[in-house]
């Protein structure tokens, strides 16, 4: 149980132009989910918390108007990278939680974006 | 702020030896601990959290608030224990919020 997927699972695209990247719980309903962005052999860094329903919670340093988050519903969870560049190339990964506060997080396999 | 530190980037041993994978952590809250695991090619799944206080694949963790660490131990390692061993500590976001604050992480080689 507790599986997440994301979609797709690498992604190349030009400069300037917009990826979306979905998240989903297959199993469970996530109240909350996460995104983060793993440059290579470095750590994980979370990017943003968003809960279902309401608006996403920013990391200090992360742009909201470039990654774009949406929790629509409880099952489902869009990030989109908008006008990419080659210093977005990175690995995203997400996560969800059944809860909100602290509760395990169950990761997604990650999606490799490339900016040409 | 919170923070963890796992000082060892790289730590080889050879099947059967003990092994020990360092944590530290700042926080000035309450800490909830977790060790994640990465085998190759595959997602990070949890291995275990400092409050359920079990062994899982034979690797235990106790929570020293003292010396504010989290050290992951088993005491005989095998080859499939090979793999990234991230330490993470969940602390207040903001409102109801948590976020996770993971470790640079530490990839275990264990060698016939």
């Amino acid at each position: 149980g507790a599986v997440v997927s994301q979609h797709p699972s690498w992604v190349i695209c030009k400069s300037g132009t917009s990826v979306k990247i979905e998240c989903r719980s297959l199993d469970f309903q996530a109240t909350t989910m996460f995104w983060y962005r793993q440059f290579p052999k470095q750590s994980l860094m979370l990017m943003a918390t968003s809960n279902e329903g309401s608006k996403a919670t920013y990391e200090q340093g992360v742009e909201k108007d470039k990654f774009l988050i949406n929790h629509a519903s409880l099952t489902l969870s869009t990030l989109t990278v908008t006008s990419a560049h080659p210093e977005d190339s990175s690995f995203y990964i997400c996560s969800a939680s059944y809860r909100q506060g602290v509760d395990t997080q169950y990761f997604g396999p990650g999606t490799r974006l490339t900016v040409l | 702020a919170q923070r963890v530190t796992q000082p060892e980037k790289l730590l080889s041993v050879f099947k059967g030896a003990p092994v020990e994978l360092k944590c530290n952590y700042s926080y000035s809250g309450s800490p909830e601990l977790f060790w994640y695991v990465q085998y190759s090619r595959q997602r990070l799944q949890l291995l275990l959290r400092h409050i359920s206080r079990e062994s899982i694949k034979g690797f235990t963790a106790d929570l020293n608030k003292g010396e504010t660490s989290f050290h992951l131990k088993k005491p005989f390692a095998q080859e499939e224990d090979s793999a990234m061993y991230y330490c993470a500590l969940s602390g207040a976001s903001g409102g109801s919020n948590y976020k996770l604050t993971f470790g640079k992480g530490t990839l275990l080689t264990v060698n016939p």
